[in-house]
């Protein structure tokens, strides 16, 4: 199970912290992904972890203004969202990816960037 | 731009079969194993129904079969359900650790 929180309106250049609480598998062996979803968009894969928290891939979009991270001990994963743009405006799910496929999604949490 | 193109809508009675289509490029659907598919009801988080082209997760109903041929993937829905109706995504593996994602198929139960 995944759970999401941290979500909230923001006004354009500030900050989020997200979090995604997981529960029912060994968290420290998978990789983590969080994806999001602009209101009636589609799904973008934005940044993705590997098991230890040693590498991160992020969407160019985001490069130098998120930074995923995880605490295997609290078998949580993270997402700082800086220097937010009102593109950013989405659902944002934690997703655990196997082989490339999302087999796990929690239930999403909004973030709204907005003056 | 969604890098995997799917047709917007689709539709079916109860009972029909109906099938998506999911085409892209040489780099992703046509040279790639890793192809899956997503159902997502309205307010709801995405759910994997099809992985590595045609493999169906455990409880996931075998109405729901997957393939691909060259360039373009596909999920069919056979013997239609009023509780199909949703949207449909396909993802594909395209390589740098990357995954991509169709713009998505609503499919309506008539």
């Amino acid at each position: 199970q995944l759970v999401e929180s941290g979500g909230a309106l923001v006004q354009p250049g500030g900050s989020l912290r997200l979090s995604c609480a997981a529960s029912g598998f060994v968290f420290s062996s998978q990789y983590m992904t969080w994806v999001r979803q602009a209101p009636g968009k589609g799904l973008v894969s934005v940044a993705k972890i590997n098991p230890d928290g040693s590498e991160q891939y992020y969407m160019d979009s985001v490069k130098g203004r998120f930074s995923i991270s995880r605490d295997n001990a609290e078998s949580s994963l993270y997402l700082q969202l800086n220097s937010l743009r009102v593109e950013d405006t989405a659902v944002y799910y934690c997703a655990l990816e196997k082989w490339w496929t999302f087999e796990c999604w929690g239930q999403g949490t909004l973030v709204t960037v907005s003056s | 731009q969604p890098a995997l193109t799917q047709p917007p809508s689709a539709s079916g009675s109860p009972g029909q079969s109906v099938t998506i289509s999911c085409t892209g490029a040489s780099r992703d659907i046509g040279g790639r194993y890793y192809i899956s598919w997503y159902q997502q009801h309205p307010g709801k988080a995405p759910k994997l129904i099809i992985s590595e082209v045609s493999k169906r997760p455990s409880g996931v109903p075998d109405r729901f079969s997957g393939s691909k041929s060259g360039n373009t993937a596909s999920l069919t829905v056979s013997g239609l359900q009023s509780e199909d109706e949703a949207d449909y995504y396909c993802g594909s593996y395209v390589g740098g650790d990357r995954v991509v994602f169709g713009g998505g198929t609503k499919l309506t139960v008539l």
